[in-house]
């Protein structure tokens, strides 16, 4: 199993709904990620676990919240989100940890997410 | 810290023509060199890395990339364009223990 696997496909929520993106790889990988992408942008990062640990938090604001329960999930907990925030938010995995920089990332499909 | 400038927002071919997208980095040390394709409503899939071992790098799908240290360059090619090709590629690179930094992107259409 090659593939990192992202839940919903498509998300819409209220400003004051609360939410969660779910992420799942079965490779063994030691780090992942979740980032952002705008349309027509690159992806940016937003949080690297690292044996289950956060590691990086890119200054994301705190109505995003990560959480790492095993070493095969990564969920991104979304609260009183704004619309600037619609996007589509990536997750990725790596095999090693602390995303050793000459690594392969392996990037899910996405949650395009839109806020109301 | 290091970054990668993309020349060209968009790229258009003809089916059958060479491909060439353009990557110049910036890095105080020796970087490694991605180049990513993103298909539409996809994430991104690897397509080839430049991690020290050869300067020429062969890829996935007929594409390779040079590194040229004293261009600071890390260009994309295909011989020959596919239809299939068409896509966004994002060029990245990373430093020591850092997270990849990826350029904006060029979108490349192939005309048929």
């Amino acid at each position: 199993d090659t593939e990192v696997t992202q839940t919903p496909k498509h998300l819409v929520m209220g400003m004051t709904n609360k939410k969660s993106l779910k992420c799942e790889q079965h490779m063994g990988h030691r780090a992942m990620y979740w980032y952002k992408q705008k349309a027509k942008k690159p992806p940016e990062l937003m949080f690297v676990y690292s044996y289950e640990k956060l590691s990086i938090n890119e200054s994301v604001p705190s109505r995003f919240s990560p959480e790492c329960p095993n070493s095969s999930l990564l969920n991104l907990h979304l609260h009183a989100l704004q619309p600037e925030d619609s996007a589509l938010y990536l997750c990725a995995s790596s095999q090693g940890g602390q995303g050793a920089a000459n690594e392969k990332l392996f990037f899910g499909s996405g949650t395009q997410l839109s806020v109301l | 810290a290091q970054s990668v400038t993309q020349l060209g927002s968009h790229v258009s071919v003809s089916e059958g023509a060479l491909v060439l997208l353009r990557c110049n980095y910036s890095s105080s040390v020796p970087p490694y060199l991605f180049w990513y394709v993103q298909y539409p409503n996809q994430g991104l899939q690897l397509l080839l890395k430049y991690t020290s071992a050869a300067t020429l790098v062969k890829g996935i799908n007929g594409f390779e990339a040079e590194f040229k240290k004293s261009e600071t360059s890390f260009h994309l090619t295909k011989p020959s364009a596919h239809m299939s090709d068409a896509a966004e590629y994002f060029c990245a690179v990373s430093e020591g223990n850092t997270p990849l930094v990826f350029g904006k992107g060029t979108r490349l259409s192939v005309i048929a």
